[in-house]
């Protein structure tokens, strides 16, 4: 079955930085990769996904790569604002149609 | 989108007792799925709940530990049978209309057992 590696497992950026979060994924037949938000105490909530036929999407502040190839895919947060603080999780969905979750980024951003 | 309203939202229950968690959708869902997350982890896949049929269960949950049902496309049920401590966790149902779609989340039962 599918395995979603993620890093870092805890990230500490300024505010106003870059924050970058890596993820790969085992199943070459995976073809969409959602992020999840979540914030403490509260369900998980989408923030941007990517299919298998895009390599880029952009939502405002955030980016979504994907290399098909070397199977992996990353979330890009730019201009990070307090609020961004929360866990990060990336996921794969194959052809089961089952998420399969990575182990979590922990975003502070720091004033 | 979906919305999913789940219950309870939290739970105090004796070791050896059973509880059963409620997840109703707002619409019509292809695919239902069951979730654990522990504190500070991850969502750990518990099964799929599929329709007028037995749940497809991941490595690890068993059906009699996990019953589940779902008798419709909106609504299902997990059963938590026999618990002890190390059943303490956050339970979560979520559910996605169609393939390489949004997948949507209750907003979580967590449970104590003591």
């Amino acid at each position: 079955g599918e395995n979603v590696e993620q890093h870092p497992s805890t990230l500490s950026v300024q505010e106003g930085d870059s924050a970058v979060i890596k993820c790969t994924y085992s199943d070459s037949a995976s073809n969409y990769f959602p992020w999840y938000k979540q914030e403490l105490g509260k369900r998980p909530q989408l923030i941007i996904d990517i299919r298998s036929n895009v390599g880029e999407k952009k939502d405002q502040r955030i980016a979504v790569t994907l290399n098909k190839t070397a199977k992996h895919f990353s979330l890009h947060i730019t201009e990070t604002q307090p609020e961004d603080s929360a866990v990060y999780f990336c996921a794969a969905i194959g052809r089961d149609d089952k998420i399969i979750f990575g182990k979590g980024t922990r975003l502070h951003i720091l004033p | 989108s979906a919305v999913i309203s789940q219950k309870p939202s939290r739970d105090i229950c004796q070791r050896g007792t059973s509880l059963t968690i409620q997840c109703q959708v707002d619409s019509q869902v292809t695919m239902m799925f069951w979730y654990r997350q522990q504190p500070g982890q991850s969502l750990t896949l518990i099964a799929t709940a599929n329709q007028g049929s037995e749940a497809t269960y991941e490595s690890g949950f068993v059906i009699d530990k996990f019953p589940i049902s779902r008798p419709n496309l909106t609504f299902s049920t997990l059963t938590v049978s026999n618990m002890s401590p190390e059943d303490s966790s956050i339970y979560l149902c979520s559910a996605k209309t169609v393939s390489n779609t949004e997948a949507f989340f209750g907003q979580g039962t967590r449970l104590t057992v003591v």
